[in-house]
């Protein structure tokens, strides 16, 4: 089965830097990847997500890669801000299988 | 996009009892799911909520201990059966589509147990 390893388990940033998140996974045939943030007391928010037939995608602040040969992707996130702070999480889904990773503990210091 | 609802939020428990997990959606939905978060973990996939018919687990669960019920579209229970402290957890509800659809996530409900 997919197998999903995220890194780094913790990030710390200054207000407006720039947060990068990797995710690699095992699974060659998985073709849809979204990131999920996660605020304290809440469930998942997907964020953005990407599906195999694209390289790159972004919304605003935030952009996702993939690199399907090298098979991994990223999250970044531009200008970051005191209210990015949360867990993110990352997945990958082959043919209903849905895999997440072990999530990153993100924090924006003001 | 689905809103979900889940009923408790949270709950403390004693040992030995049971808690019925509700989840409702606020629109006719075809793959329901249940997951389980434990603190400052990931998440974990319980089992496939199947309307009509019995869940589909996942390795490690078992339905005498997480029965699960799908009786429409939009709605799910699951029971935390025979608790014990190890079952202190959030538990989420999770709905979408079908394959490569927006997956989407209902508040959790905090289960302690004591």
């Amino acid at each position: 089965g997919e197998n999903v390893e995220q890194h780094p388990s913790t990030l710390s940033v200054q207000e407006g830097d720039s947060a990068v998140i990797k995710c690699t996974y095992s699974d060659s045939a998985s073709n849809y990847f979204p990131w999920y943030k996660q605020e304290l007391g809440k469930g998942p928010q997907l964020i953005i997500d990407i599906r195999s037939n694209v390289g790159e995608k972004k919304d605003q602040r935030i952009a996702v890669t993939l690199n399907k040969t090298a098979k991994h992707f990223s999250l970044h996130i531009t200008e970051t801000q005191p209210e990015d702070s949360a867990v993110y999480f990352c997945a990958a889904e082959e043919n209903n299988d849905m895999r997440f990773g072990a999530g990153t503990r993100l924090t924006v210091k003001p | 996009s689905a809103v979900i609802s889940q009923k408790p939020s949270r709950d403390i428990c004693q040992r030995g009892t049971s808690l019925t997990i509700q989840c409702q959606v606020d629109s006719q939905v075809t793959m329901m799911f249940w997951y389980r978060q434990q603190p400052g973990q990931s998440l974990t996939l319980i089992a496939t909520a199947n309307q009509g018919s019995e869940a589909t687990y996942e390795s490690g669960f078992v339905i005498d201990k997480f029965p699960i019920s799908r009786p429409n579209l939009t709605f799910s229970t699951l029971t935390v059966s025979n608790m014990s402290p190890e079952d202190s957890s959030i538990y989420l509800c999770s709905v979408r589509q079908g394959a490569g659809d927006t997956q989407y996530f209902g508040p959790g409900t905090r289960l302690t147990v004591l």
